[in-house]
């Protein structure tokens, strides 16, 4: 099993741009989460879902859009990135009779100039 | 406002010593306790957690200790090897709640 995979692992933009993250999970698992990681901020919340075709906001979902067409796959969009969504976005799954225990994608580092 | 803190941003102890790495949290709702363990380029893994209803878990070398009065947590690493230098971030649920609070995390460095 892969796990959890994030695609792409490095991508630079720019101001204005606009692109997708993808993360795919093999291990069948209901949630999916989407985390963006900053320098002295831990891991904050942006959005998740909690089955396909559901999504909800997390704690700093402005700016971003998602979407959970198959189980599988959970897609992260930035429609008009600015350089304070410079970061690096983790994805994360796990099964809803262990929904405490994540299962974390390697990161994807996004830099916006 | 982060509602878990971790307050030590590093930490380095010598291998085979104890490394105690603390967490604090202001969210009484808060009843189940996670901390996981980070390399460099890597997401974060699942390493140890602990229910309220208990004050303390222990899986091999790491044992998490709860104190809920003053909403305090902690992490020791016994006896600490090179491999375990890492960061380490602890996090927080509320029952019923899909979502983790995280902290900032605390990066550990065992020295030979």
């Amino acid at each position: 099993n892969a796990g959890v995979t994030q695609t792409p692992k490095f991508r630079v933009l720019k101001t204005g741009q606009s692109m997708t993250l993808l993360c795919a999970q093999d291990m069948n698992h209901e949630y999916m989460y989407w985390y963006r990681q900053d320098p002295g901020m831990g891991l904050r919340l942006i959005h998740y879902s909690v089955g396909e075709g559901t999504t909800a906001k997390g704690e700093v979902p402005d700016g971003y859009n998602v979407s959970r067409l198959k189980k599988q796959n959970f897609l992260l969009g930035l429609e008009s990135a600015a350089p304070s969504q410079t970061s690096v976005y983790f994805c994360a799954s796990n099964y809803y009779g262990t929904r405490y225990e994540q299962y974390f994608g390697p990161g994807t580092r996004l830099t916006v100039t | 406002d982060q509602q878990v803190k971790q307050n030590s941003p590093s930490l380095s102890v010598q291998e085979g010593r104890i490394s105690i790495l603390n967490c604090d949290y202001t969210n009484s709702m808060f009843d189940y306790f996670l901390w996981y363990k980070k390399y460099p380029a890597e997401g974060p893994t699942f390493l140890i957690s602990i229910s309220s209803i208990k004050d303390k878990n222990e899986d091999g070398r790491f044992t998490v200790f709860l104190n809920k009065s003053a909403k305090h947590l902690s992490l020791h690493i016994v006896p600490s090897q090179p491999g375990d230098s890492a960061v380490y971030f602890c996090a927080a649920s509320g029952d019923n709640d899909y979502k983790l609070s995280f902290g900032a995390g605390t990066t550990v460095t065992v020295r030979a």
